[in-house]
């Protein structure tokens, strides 16, 4: 089993619809990151977590400690929001990542 | 915002050549650079972890003769594809963080780097 597991795996959605990819992780972590990988390859960092919930425009992302799971959602999903969503944590001094979610978009 | 830039961002070579990939942090000093590497439809799995003026911490079953991985300065890492096989055709990508390894510090990626070897 990984240590950190990504559901789904492939996600397909219609513009406008709220998206909600989920992150378990089985080792202690002092952070996570939901990362952004678009079709050409560049990554981008979306957030860096370790408590709570964080938001930036309409990207939501929240971690429970305790039950060692996180979420990433989308309000009004848009196509330009198809990538890969990558989560990683920080644990034991190295990043772990999970195996990503294939997001796509459709108008 | 912090700016990492890598290159080349693909390149081609015949089996046997080295190839190398540098990493630079444009805006910041990068206590600490990764590299990655990963195969298609996969995720990222990391190769090393360079800091700045010491030898990089390979991951089990990375070949650190096989890539070289040498970080000169708080800007600038470089991996060295060295001999390469076409089984070393993959996407290569970099991050930098501010902090060490480990640390709690954002991480700013490269665009990547795709090599072929022929």
């Amino acid at each position: 089993k990984n240590e950190v597991e990504q559901s789904p795996q492939n996600l397909t959605a219609q513009e406008g619809e709220f998206i909600t990819i989920n992150c378990s992780y089985s080792v202690g972590i002092s952070a996570l990151h939901w990362l952004q990988q678009h079709p050409g390859g560049g990554i981008v960092s979306l957030f860096m977590l370790s408590s709570g919930k964080k938001k930036h425009g309409r990207l939501i992302a929240t971690i429970n400690i305790q039950e060692k799971h996180s979420s990433l959602h989308i309000t009004a999903s848009h196509p330009r929001d198809s990538a890969v969503y990558i989560c990683a944590v920080i644990g034991a001094q190295k990043l772990v990542f999970g195996q990503g979610t294939r997001l796509t978009i459709n108008p | 915002g912090a700016v990492v830039s890598q290159h080349p961002s693909w390149v081609i070579c015949k089996s046997g050549t080295s190839v190398k990939i540098e990493c630079r942090s444009l805006d910041f000093q990068a206590t600490t650079m990764f590299w990655y590497r990963q195969f298609p439809k996969q995720s990222l799995m990391l190769m090393a972890t360079s800091n700045e003026g010491s030898k990089a911490t390979y991951e089990q079953g990375v070949e650190k003769d096989k890539f070289l991985i040498n970080h000169a300065s708080l800007t600038l890492s470089t991996l060295t594809v060295t001999s390469a096989h076409p089984e070393d055709s993959s996407f290569y990508i970099c991050s930098a963080s501010m902090g060490g390894q480990g640390a709690n510090s954002p991480l700013h990626f490269g665009n990547g780097t795709r090599l072929t070897v022929t």
